[in-house]
C-alpha cells in the first residue's frame, strides 16, 4: 500500500513567518500535487510536479519535488493570515494511477 | 455550471437508513472521482469512472456503498443501511482526460454525511 505521509499535522505561526510542509512516502510517484482546502469547500489545485528535483514557485509558495520522486516539500515565505487552510500532497501513483492523498497540514496565521 | 456541484450539500441520516449523494461533474470531463474525507484529514479514494464504467471498485469501504454514472456526467454514490461510521464529507472531483493521468481534479464542495 503506498502511504504519504505529510508534517507536521498542525501549524499556528504569526503573520509574517516562514513554514515548511513536508511529505513522505517510500513510494515513487509519477507527479505529485499540492491542494489548499478551505472551510466548507472542496480542494484546489496549487501545483503540479513531474519531474524529480522540479522546483516550481507561486508568490510567496516554493514547491519542490525529490530527486527520487518519493518526496515533497511546500515552503511559504512571509505567511499570511490569507494562507490560513488546509494543505494536502497528492502522489499520483504509477502501479494504481490512483491520487494517493497526504493527512493534511492544518495552518493558521495570525495576524 | 462552471464548476463540479453536489447535492445536499448536508444530510443527516438515522442509522439503518439508506441515503444517495449525487454529483455533477464539469461538463466534457470524462472521468469522475469519488473520495471520503473525514474532518480535517486527507482524502480516502473510494471508486472512479471513466465515461460511464468503474475498472476499480477496491476503494469502496464495504457492500454497502455502490455508485453509477449515468450518460457520461452525473453520478450517484449510495450508501445503504448507513453506519455511525460513515459519517464523513463525501467530495466528488472530475477531471479531462483519462482517469489516472496528471489532468487537474476539480473537486465539488462536498456533501457532510452526518449519521445519528
Amino acid at each position: 500500500t503506498q502511504l504519504l505521509e505529510q508534517s507536521p499535522q498542525f501549524l499556528s505561526i504569526q503573520e509574517g513567518e516562514n513554514l515548511t510542509v513536508y511529505c513522505n512516502s517510500s513510494s515513487v510517484f509519477s507527479s505529485l500535487q499540492w491542494y489548499r482546502q478551505e472551510p466548507g469547500e472542496g480542494p484546489v489545485l496549487l501545483v503540479t510536479v513531474v519531474t524529480g528535483g522540479e522546483v516550481k514557485k507561486l508568490k510567496r509558495l516554493t514547491f519542490q519535488f525529490g530527486d527520487a520522486r518519493k518526496d515533497s516539500s511546500l515552503h511559504i515565505t512571509a505567511a499570511q493570515p490569507g494562507d490560513t487552510g488546509l494543505y494536502l500532497c497528492a502522489g499520483l501513483s504509477s502501479n494504481t494511477g490512483k491520487l494517493i492523498f497526504g493527512q493534511g497540514t492544518t495552518l493558521q496565521v495570525k495576524p | 455550471g462552471a464548476g463540479v456541484s453536489q447535492s445536499p450539500s448536508n444530510k443527516v441520516t438515522e442509522k439503518g437508513k439508506d441515503v444517495e449523494l449525487r454529483c455533477d461533474p464539469i461538463s466534457g470531463h470524462t472521468a469522475l472521482y469519488w473520495y471520503r474525507q473525514s474532518l480535517g484529514q486527507g482524502l480516502e479514494f473510494l471508486i472512479y469512472f471513466q465515461g460511464n464504467s468503474a475498472p476499480d471498485k477496491s476503494g469502496l469501504p464495504s457492500d454497502r456503498f455502490s455508485a453509477e454514472r449515468t450518460g457520461g456526467s452525473v453520478s450517484t454514490l449510495t450508501i445503504q443501511r448507513t453506519q455511525q461510521e460513515d459519517s464523513a464529507v463525501y467530495l466528488c472531483a472530475s477531471s479531462h482526460g483519462l482517469a489516472g493521468s496528471s489532468y487537474e481534479q476539480y473537486f465539488g464542495p462536498g456533501t457532510r454525511l452526518t449519521v445519528t
